[in-house]
């Protein structure tokens, strides 16, 4: 489709339960990117996959968090043992074969850890 | 290391009025520069990159290396600008988005 699907819309969790966030990318899109945006402040990056390969992993927190993009399937992104400091709103977004088109954003995932 | 600034967290202006948003940034190299905006309840979407050199909206914007600058500029505002203005960078190569902390846009009708 022409849209970046993100599910769930809202994800609440107790602290200690896993979260996991669902993302397909545009058709023929070759990049997938996962942005952390806490209180609407500033995204920040945390990977970027290249197909279902890592692309660049630099952004994510070394412990509790993984993600993978598997072909036929929706990328993931999985939180372990979700911590109150989670609580953020995830956005994904695709991109074409290089950034200068720019990314297409899904709408996000807000996550709320209680 | 980059990174984008945009100074002004809310902007006023009347409607008609000329409108600029801020935004400086700090790279080594030669950087990508983007305009994204979220209006309410909708999701972010790409405004206008500096490649393109393209007018979106009434909006254009110039990069200069100079002053490491690409602020956004609209000659008179109309009320449907209002929305939340994101500035970013990105480096050829590694794809990521460096974003700034965003501009909220009011037009006062």
């Amino acid at each position: 489709g022409e849209e970046v699907a993100q599910t769930p819309k809202h994800l609440v969790r107790g602290e200690g339960q896993k979260a996991k966030l669902y993302c397909a990318p545009i058709k023929g899109h070759s990049y997938v990117f996962w942005y952390q945006q806490v209180l609407k402040n500033e995204f920040k990056f945390l990977i970027s996959f290249q197909n279902e390969n890592v692309f660049d992993e630099t952004g994510m927190p070394k412990e509790r968090f993984s993600a993978k993009c598997l072909p036929n399937s929706p990328c993931s992104l999985e939180i372990q043992a979700t911590k109150l400091e989670d609580s953020a709103v995830y956005f994904c977004a695709s991109s074409q074969s290089t950034s200068n088109y720019g990314y297409t954003f899904g709408s996000g995932t807000r996550l709320t850890v209680v | 290391a980059q990174r984008v600034t945009q100074p002004e967290k809310l902007l006023s202006v009347f409607k008609g009025a000329p409108v600029e948003l801020k935004c400086n940034y700090s790279y080594s190299g030669s950087p990508e520069l983007f305009w994204y905006v979220q209006y309410s309840r909708q999701r972010l979407q790409l405004l206008l990159r500096h490649i393109s050199r393209e007018s979106i909206k009434g909006f254009t914007a110039d990069l200069n290396k100079g002053e490491t600058s690409f602020h956004l500029k609209k000659p008179f505002a109309q009320e449907e600008d209002s929305a939340m203005y994101y500035c970013a960078l990105s480096n050829f190569g590694n794809e990521k988005l460096t974003f700034g902390t965003g501009t909220r846009l009011t037009i006062i009708p």
